[in-house]
């Protein structure tokens, strides 16, 4: 019953680093997506992917890059990291883009 | 303009009484769906329940119901029979468009303090 995974859950990067957060799925999904959310507010959708090979933009994406080689992963990579990028990190899949999403864990992420 | 509205950020219940937290949202689109997730302290999300906008009945489960009134544009979720567990933020949430469109957008949440 693993669901959807994210690791790390917690981290903290410098100014201008680069790193990955990974995301898997076991449950066949074809929809995947990263959320963000900010203290005091709601998940704002960063990435999508609607299948294996197919990624496209959410209402916040600069900063960021995604990729989805298989059904199961969907990474999240920061880029030159930046103060504004602190936030929870939410990964996400559904069978159906309309259904209910399930959830990971999230990924506390501090930018310093 | 905001799509999704929650215009309380907090509300206090107390355990065994009922409460009502407000949603209301703004579409054009005939085919929508709202949903409603909770966020405990923890901070994983839940899935609490659907309303599809062509459903004829209110959504229901278990102690949550949805009370949607389509022509006002809102989506209240009301649980029955606050626990101590209930304490948590909830977001609503809908997703415009039929079949295969449209993601997820959230409102920014209440948070729902249950006291014993």
């Amino acid at each position: 019953n693993a669901g959807v995974t994210q690791t790390p859950k917690f981290r903290i990067l410098k100014i201008g680093q680069s790193m990955t957060l990974q995301c898997t799925q076991d449950m066949n999904h074809n929809y995947m997506y990263w959320y963000r959310q900010d203290p005091g507010m709601g998940l704002k959708l960063i990435y999508y992917s609607v299948g294996a090979g197919i990624t496209d933009k959410g209402e916040v994406p600069n900063g960021y890059n995604v990729s989805r080689s298989t059904t199961e992963d969907f990474p999240l990579r920061l880029e030159l990291a930046a103060p504004s990028q602190t936030s929870v990190y939410f990964c996400a899949s559904s069978y159906r883009r309309s259904e209910k999403l399930f959830f990971g864990s999230g990924t506390q992420l501090s930018v310093l | 303009a905001q799509k999704i509205t929650q215009t309380q950020p907090g509300m206090f219940v107390q355990e065994k009484e009922a409460v009502t937290l407000d949603c209301t949202y703004d579409t054009s689109d005939p085919s929508y769906g709202l949903f409603w997730y909770k966020q405990p302290s923890s901070g994983e999300m839940i899935f609490l329940i659907y309303q599809g906008s062509y459903d004829q009945q209110n959504a229901t489960e278990g102690r949550y119901s949805l009370n949607f009134q389509k022509a006002r544009k809102s989506a209240n979720l009301v649980i029955s029979a606050s626990q101590l567990g209930d304490s948590a933020m909830y977001f609503c949430a809908m997703r415009e468009g039929g079949g295969s469109q449209g993601n997820l957008i959230f409102g920014k949440g209440t948070k729902l303090s249950v006291k014993p």
